[in-house]
């Protein structure tokens, strides 16, 4: 399978827990965005690197979130003091400079915090 | 502040119908508007997208309709099949380092 993967798929934690989810895009895209998507809603855009270098930060991403991407191949959202309200889908994505508007998503990670 | 905003939220439709869900954008900066499909549990696949500067793109059961002067655009389902029952969210993009933004989106079930 080729595709953007996400791991895990899903999370249960406590509050106040650290949490760190992986993304793998597909091999040949160099941007790779992280979103966020709650029970009916779309996803919201949360940040996105291309290559190694982080590009954009949504005002949504507080400090006790943070994402890397060393190598500029695959990636990690960790979250820090976890809260009730970080429970949502996380989704990865991926996409090729040029076409950068063609996003291919994962299956996401679904956090849950109790 | 909603960049993009769909409706209906939800929708239901008898099987053979057509499925229409509409979206309204304010930024005329946008130039690419890709409607996305997503089935419980996976991520929003892209299943067509149009440009503004055509008024119209089919593909297969699925067309966009694209009205520039009035900002929005809508996806058209024809023939509308149970698997066709998802949700479906409009995006729009505006070019460089900026993000796709997404609708709310539309749950769809197509009932027999």
């Amino acid at each position: 399978d080729t595709g953007v993967s996400q791991d895990p798929r899903h999370k249960i934690t406590k509050r106040g827990q650290n949490v760190t989810f992986r993304c793998d895009p597909i091999s040949e895209h160099n941007r790779l965005y992280w979103y966020r998507q709650t029970l009916g809603q779309g996803p919201e855009f949360l940040t996105y690197f291309q290559n190694e270098a982080q590009l954009e930060k949504s005002r949504l991403l507080s400090d006790r979130f943070s994402a890397e991407r060393p190598k500029g191949s695959f990636s990690t959202l960790e979250i820090q003091r976890t809260e009730q309200g970080d429970s949502a889908m996380y989704l990865c994505a991926s996409s090729f400079t040029g076409v950068g508007e063609k996003l291919f998503f994962g299956s996401g990670t679904q956090l849950s915090v109790l | 502040q909603q960049q993009v905003k769909q409706s209906p939220q939800s929708l239901i439709v008898q099987k053979g119908g057509i499925s229409i869900i509409n979206c309204a954008y304010e930024n005329t900066a946008f130039d690419y508007f890709p409607w996305y499909q997503q089935f419980p549990g996976k991520g929003p696949a892209l299943l067509i997208a149009i440009r503004p500067d055509v008024s119209e793109k089919k593909e297969g059961r699925f067309t966009i309709s694209f009205n520039k002067s009035a900002k929005q655009f809508s996806l058209h389902i024809m023939d509308s099949q149970p698997g066709d029952s998802a949700t479906y969210f409009c995006a729009a993009f505006r070019g460089g380092n900026t993000p796709l933004v997404f609708g709310k989106g539309t749950r769809l079930s197509v009932i027999a």
